[in-house]
């Protein structure tokens, strides 16, 4: 069975602080992504990496930076905190060549 | 770009029926389609996966037809029960570059029992 966990399930951060949501998926899967998902808004591509050498913004980018180190890894990284960025944040792997996507179970982030 | 629609946004149900849930996408050059579940605060679950060349998956008391030209997909429950209550997304990667996926925002289904 395909895992991919996320480092925390609910977090509080005050607003300015640099945060990291780790993320690691066990199956050796190439392609990584980072998702914001809000009510009404659906899920919303933050980053993507396609293998450790290369990685790619999504729709949402900005305020936010990735890491990926080793190939199981993907840290999504909040610079400079802030309200607006309360949300619940999804990574998810892909198996390729089926393109299957597979989700952690969620960190819901609250900023105050 | 692609564009991904689900119709409806919310149904509820009796226990025992049958339901179809719809997703429609703008294009058609797809590589496959997945879809999801997801409950509340959690992460999603992968249901079933269609690939391009096929047109249906089965999983359980789940089918998932998909016909690309038409650019629409159905995901059939059927003898609904109040555990299938939650949102169900579908999925579609983008024909090229890289290919990011683009998700409906999903139908939330409540089976009352």
């Amino acid at each position: 069975d395909v895992k991919v966990t996320q480092s925390s399930r609910y977090l509080v951060k005050r607003t300015g602080e640099k945060v990291f949501l780790e993320c690691v998926q066990d199956m050796d899967h190439e392609n990584m992504f980072w998702y914001r998902q809000d009510p009404g808004l659906g899920l919303r591509l933050i980053y993507f990496s396609y293998d450790v050498k290369m990685k790619e913004k999504g729709d949402i980018p900005e305020g936010y930076s990735v890491s990926r180190e080793k190939k199981e890894r993907f840290s999504l990284i909040l610079e400079s905190a802030s309200t607006n960025q309360t949300s619940m944040y999804l990574c998810a792997s892909r198996d390729l060549p089926t393109y299957e996507q597979y989700f952690g179970p969620g960190t819901r982030l609250t900023v105050t | 770009k692609q564009e991904v629609t689900q119709i409806p946004a919310a149904l509820s149900v009796p226990e025992g029926e049958n339901l179809v849930l719809n997703c429609s996408f703008t294009d058609s050059a797809i590589y496959n389609l997945q879809w999801f579940r997801q409950d509340p605060g959690k992460g999603l679950t992968s249901l079933l996966l269609i690939q391009s060349s096929q047109r249906e998956q089965t999983s359980g008391r789940l089918n998932a037809s998909l016909d690309k030209s038409s650019g629409r997909s159905t995901l059939y429950i059927a003898a609904s029960q109040p555990g299938d209550s939650a949102t169900y997304l579908c999925a579609v990667p983008d024909s090229g570059g890289y290919q990011k996926v683009t998700f409906g925002i999903g139908t939330k289904l409540q089976v009352i029992p």
